[in-house]
């Protein structure tokens, strides 16, 4: 079965740090997608990033970056000079069945907190 | 603005009570998804509609029922409910069946007391 893990509940950090959310994930299928999302104090989730699992590239998008490590079964998420409109729930999720054809519901982890304070 | 639309954004009813929450998929997209977020069990998928067929079910409760129309708006019908159903719930829509890339509604939070 499929499940993700992101050990860190809750992080703090001050504006301008750096910060890493980690997600582990398991699965047994070799074709899945990766995700990150980000819930602000709002509540809508917003869509970050997609990441195949052929494709182990980093990936950068201003001030965030990307790991994915398959040995590690890794997909962590670093934000660059924080700020404090990053401050929100970040969920890391895992997609199955991508050759089958079959459903691509969406595994979540229990998110992490990000607290980005002045 | 994802382009997905639910309605209503909260609804507040008693035990036992029957909702439906709504949902319109983003323009070209035949996918539906339905989520329940909570305090307990986090976010957990319930159903999948596509072009109006179920495709997938997650750990939803016999209670609840969704269906997709022809037009590809969605319904999510919950019966009987109980404090526990008390939740956000979450439509997200995508292109095809496997695309992965899932946009997400604002959510509809439930109150149920």
């Amino acid at each position: 079965a499929q499940k993700v893990t992101q050990a860190q509940t809750e992080i703090s950090v001050v504006e301008k740090e750096d910060v890493t959310l980690d997600c582990v994930y398991e699965t047994r299928d070799t074709t899945y997608y990766l995700f990150w999302y980000k819930q602000p104090p709002s509540g809508e989730l917003v869509f970050l990033i997609r990441r195949n699992s052929f494709d182990e590239q980093n990936e950068i998008s201003g001030r965030y970056s990307w790991n994915f490590q398959k040995s590690t079964s890794s997909f962590n998420f670093t934000i660059t000079a924080s700020q404090v409109v990053d401050s929100a729930v970040y969920f890391c999720a895992l997609s199955e069945g991508i050759n089958t054809g079959t459903a691509s519901k969406l595994t979540f982890g229990t998110g992490t907190r990000l607290q980005v304070t002045l | 603005d994802s382009g997905v639309t639910q309605t209503p954004k909260h609804l507040i009813t008693a035990t036992g009570q029957r909702v439906t929450l709504r949902c319109s998929p983003r323009s070209g997209d035949l996918s539906v998804y339905w989520y329940q977020q909570s305090l307990d069990q986090g976010l957990q998928f319930l159903i999948q509609y596509y072009n109006g067929e179920e495709r997938a079910k997650g750990n939803i409760l016999e209670r609840f029922s969704a269906q997709q129309f022809p037009d590809l708006h969605s319904e999510l019908n919950l019966s009987s409910l109980e404090l526990g159903d008390s939740a956000l719930y979450f439509c997200a829509s995508s292109v095809g069946t496997t695309s992965g890339e899932q946009y997400f509604g604002p959510g509809t939070r439930l109150t149920v007391t």
